[in-house]
């Protein structure tokens, strides 16, 4: 167990709609990242926060949007949905804001399916 | 263009066999990591390298920041270790990450 929790497990959804995927770093971790894993596209970085301030910003999309909480748990929003948005949303925490000394661990994801 | 290549795409091992997994990437990094997937979904972080050499239990990692590359070994393999294995890299701006497109390891008992 990492102890970093995402909910939900699995979501379906239709196209236009919004969703909100949610993730509890590990105790003690202050930083927060958010990944996506397609069938087409393999795992991409969308974006980190570090103690409720956005970090890095990878190839997140502008329908997309995140913030992190004073309690450091954070939300990642998703409008507008498209059927190519379907995939794997992982988020994973670390204790500082870089990887270099920070190893990672990864919540077991949210199923996102679009129909 | 992808700024992280892994290779082999696929491995099959018979049981016992050591196995070698290679990384390669073109952009600087401040960190490189090793990620298992299992079929289930879940991803673990095995290693994050900077430098040198790193071990735990039957895995090992090396990494060349010279010649841009990494090696992932595993030593007396088992069919637990049957999984995707993902190399991924963070700039040295530390703004992306880039991940590698997985090798998928099956080990035969």
């Amino acid at each position: 167990d990492s102890g970093v929790t995402q909910t939900p497990k699995h979501l379906i959804t239709a196209t236009g709609q919004r969703v909100t995927l949610r993730c509890s770093p590990r105790s003690g971790d202050l930083s927060v990242y958010w990944y996506q894993q397609s069938l087409d596209q393999g795992l991409q970085f969308l974006i980190q926060y570090y103690n409720g301030e956005e970090r890095a910003k990878g190839n997140i999309l502008e329908r997309f949007s995140a913030q992190q909480f004073p309690d450091l748990h954070s939300e990642l929003n998703l409008s507008s949905l498209e059927l190519g948005d379907s995939a794997l949303y992982f988020c994973a925490s670390s204790v500082g804001h870089s990887s270099y000394n920070s190893p990672l661990h990864f919540g077991n994801g949210t199923r996102l399916t679009v129909t | 263009k992808n700024e992280v290549e892994q290779s082999p795409q696929n491995l099959t091992a018979q049981e016992g066999e050591f196995i070698t997994i290679n990384c390669s990437y073109s952009v600087g990094i401040s960190a490189l990591h090793w990620l298992q997937q299992h079929p289930g979904g879940g991803i673990v972080s095995l290693f994050m390298l900077s430098s040198g050499k790193k071990k735990h239990g039957r895995l090992i990692a090396t990494i060349n920041i010279q010649e841009k590359h990494s090696s992932l070994h595993i030593t007396a393999s088992h069919p637990r270790d049957s999984a995707v294995y993902i190399c991924a890299v963070r700039s040295g701006t530390g703004n992306q990450f880039y991940f590698g497109t997985g090798t998928s390891l099956t080990v035969i008992p």
